[in-house]
């Protein structure tokens, strides 16, 4: 069970395009999602958190006009990396908690972004 | 705020061998804490959490990590290491609704 997925889980762009990841609970209603984000042998850095039908709350010093957050539905979140450039490459975890479970969460296996 | 710091970046053990992956946090109330581990290109996994309830908390994997209050200690530990073992390891303690990660350890597991 508390099974996380992501897609695409690898995609290259062009510099100035958007690219849109999803983060889905498989098994469970995910209440809260979060988006991270780790670069090359770092910690995870988290970007937001976003509960469902609800605007995301953003990390100080994370641009919500570039990293659109929507989590319409209890099983589906998605980031937009808007007008992405080559800084923006990274690897993008999301987690999820469920309600049984607020103090665990379940990560998804991440998506790797390179902006050409 | 809540943090954890993980003492080694990169520990290398002989396969067989004791692993032990150094945490320490910083709480001035009983936290939730965690170890995560993360293949290479890999979303992060759960290994064991400890919730205050018992102190010596079993996890997956084979692994274990003692809750020790005097010594904000969280150390994970691995009675005999196995080359599947090798990975990044994250220890991290929850803050209300989020959690907080240390940088991680390295573990080389050589043959």
């Amino acid at each position: 069970g508390a099974v996380v997925s992501q897609h695409p889980s690898w995609v290259i762009c062009k510099s100035g395009t958007s690219v849109k990841i999803e983060c889905r609970s498989l098994d469970f209603q995910a209440t809260t999602m979060f988006w991270y984000r780790q670069f090359p042998k770092q910690s995870l850095m988290l970007m937001a958190t976003s509960n469902e039908g609800s605007k995301a709350t953003y990390e100080q010093g994370v641009e919500k006009d570039k990293f659109l957050i929507n989590h319409a539905s209890l099983t589906l979140s998605t980031l937009t990396v808007t007008s992405a450039h080559p800084e923006d490459s990274s690897f993008y975890i999301c987690s999820a908690t469920s309600g049984a479970s607020t103090d665990t969460q379940y990560f998804g296996p991440g998506t790797r972004l390179t902006v050409l | 705020a809540q943090s954890v710091t993980q003492l080694g970046s990169h520990v290398s053990v002989s396969e067989g061998a004791l692993v032990l992956l150094r945490c320490n946090y910083s709480s001035s109330v009983p936290p939730y804490l965690f170890w995560y581990v993360q293949y290479p290109n890999q979303g992060l996994q759960l290994l064991l959490k400890y919730t205050s309830a018992a102190t010596l908390v079993k996890g997956i994997n084979g692994f274990e990590a003692e809750f020790k209050k005097s010594e904000t200690s969280f150390h994970l530990t691995k009675p005999s290491a196995h080359m599947s073992d090798a990975a990044e390891y994250f220890c991290a303690v929850s803050e209300r609704d989020k959690i907080i990660f240390g940088k991680g350890t390295r573990l080389h597991i050589l043959p």
